[in-house]
């Protein structure tokens, strides 16, 4: 069975300093990916998606930066931290033409 | 108008009511549409997908779709404090050019009180 992990779970960064959230999937192969952010309180925002090793696509702009370096891993980072990134990271994968999304367990955030 | 609305809540019914659910979209050709519940503090997981208009019943839940009036309802019954959570909507872009993109709600809390 397919199976997502994220880490780390919980983090707290000073403002100004890096960022490095990773995901990775088991069990399929070409997985599309996502990575999507809820501030506290609001709805889930998608911030990128990857349909393949290599291709990201933003749907936001902001100061985060997504990555793709293998069929199932995907990578959030900034290299300066603002407090408004501050929330819940949720990482996610879709399998072939399907809409289900499945998520992973999230990453808590905190920019002080 | 966003492109997918929930109403905030709290919605708070008593142990073993009938909470009902209700999201609407502005996409008229939205083709699915998907429930997700998330508890505090954690991640969404999906209770329940559904493609076309009627109702689908899984369990104590029943989703409701009427693509016509452009909304999407899920109903619990005989609701447990176990149910207490936020409840999201997510329907996928007409466009979303092939990468199964999910636009969610803002999530609607229930709260089931003994």
């Amino acid at each position: 069975s397919q199976t997502i992990h994220q880490w780390p779970a919980t983090l707290v960064q000073p403002v100004g300093s890096p960022l490095s959230l990773e995901c990775t999937v088991e069990g399929t192969s070409n997985p599309n990916l996502y990575w999507y952010r809820q501030a506290a309180g609001r709805g889930l925002q998608l911030l990128f998606y990857s349909v393949g090793i290599g291709q990201i696509s933003s749907e936001v702009p902001q100061n985060l930066s997504a990555s793709r370096p293998q069929d199932r891993q995907f990578i959030l980072s900034s290299k300066k931290l603002l407090l408004s990134d501050s929330g819940f990271y949720l990482c996610a994968w879709v399998l072939g033409s399907g809409n289900t999304i499945y998520f992973g367990e999230g990453s808590w955030l905190t920019v002080v | 108008q966003k492109e997918v609305e929930q109403n905030s809540g709290p919605l708070s019914v008593p142990e073993g009511a009938i909470a009902s659910l209700n999201c609407t979209y502005s996409d008229r050709g939205s083709q699915s549409f998907f429930w997700y519940r998330q508890y505090s503090g954690k991640s969404p997981e999906l209770i329940m997908s559904i493609y076309s208009n009627g109702d689908k019943e899984d369990g104590r839940f029943t989703a409701q779709l009427n693509k016509a009036s452009q909304y999407v309802s899920l109903l619990i019954r005989d609701s447990q404090p176990s149910d207490s959570a936020t409840y999201l909507c997510a329907v996928p872009p007409l466009v979303s050019g092939g990468y199964n993109k999910l636009i969610f709600g803002a999530g609607t809390r229930l709260a089931v009180h003994p």
